[in-house]
């Protein structure tokens, strides 16, 4: 167990919705990052958080936003959904102060827009 | 732009073979992890390689790292069944103190008994 949790594991849903997953980053880190992985993309960066501020952007469409709140835990946001947008979520953590660390991450969230 | 490719990226494999899992990148970066991941699951750290030169072993996996070639490898010794999963290198940056970690394409390693 990594100590990140996600929620929720499975999201089905139609295109044009909007859709919102959640992540709480293991005890102690910091920073949280958001990647999508589908099976024509591969692993995707989309966006980093660090202590609540935004970091780095990645390949993240204006569709999609994130956020992260005082306690540190991240949602991102995916709106107006495309059957494209399917994909497996997948959020991580890391330790603030060391960048050595590697990234830990979560379960994921396996989104299916139908 | 960084990028990473890994090769190759489909391996199947013998038990009890020895196998070489490579991993270029484009532009230099401050270090390079290595990531298992089984179907449907989460990603997995295996090692972190902070510097030229660094090896890392973890049973019957061996990690290392060439800045200069820009290449890390995962070697494989003596496989066994439990080892097939996908392997993910990936390569980061810190810029003005945010990190972007880019990862491979992945290596989907079979090993057949």
């Amino acid at each position: 167990d990594s100590g990140v949790t996600q929620t929720p594991k499975h999201l089905i849903t139609a295109t044009g919705q909007r859709v919102t997953l959640r992540c709480s980053p293991r005890s102690g880190d910091l920073s949280v990052y958001w990647y999508q992985q589908s099976l024509d993309q591969g692993l995707q960066f989309l966006i980093h958080y660090y202590n609540g501020e935004e970091r780095a952007k990645g390949n993240i469409l204006e569709r999609f936003s994130a956020q992260q709140f005082p306690d540190l835990h991240s949602e991102l946001n995916l709106s107006s959904l495309e059957l494209g947008d399917s994909a497996l979520y997948f959020c991580a953590s890391s330790g603030g102060v060391s960048y050595n660390s590697p990234l830990h991450f979560g379960n994921g969230t396996r989104l299916t827009v139908t | 732009e960084l990028k990473v490719e890994q090769n190759p990226l489909f391996l199947s494999m013998q038990e009890g073979k020895n196998y070489t899992i490579y991993c270029n990148y484009s532009t230099t970066s401050d270090r390079l992890y290595w990531y298992r991941q089984d179907p449907g699951k989460s990603l997995e750290s295996l090692f972190v390689l902070l510097s030229n030169g660094a090896v890392k072993q973890e049973g019957r996996l061996m990690a290392s790292l060439d800045t200069k070639a820009r290449l890390s490898t995962l070697h494989i010794t003596a496989a066994v069944h439990d080892l097939s999963a996908t392997y993910f290198c990936a390569v980061d940056r810190i810029i003005q103190g945010a990190q972007k970690l880019v990862f491979g394409q992945g290596t989907r390693l079979t090993i057949n008994p």
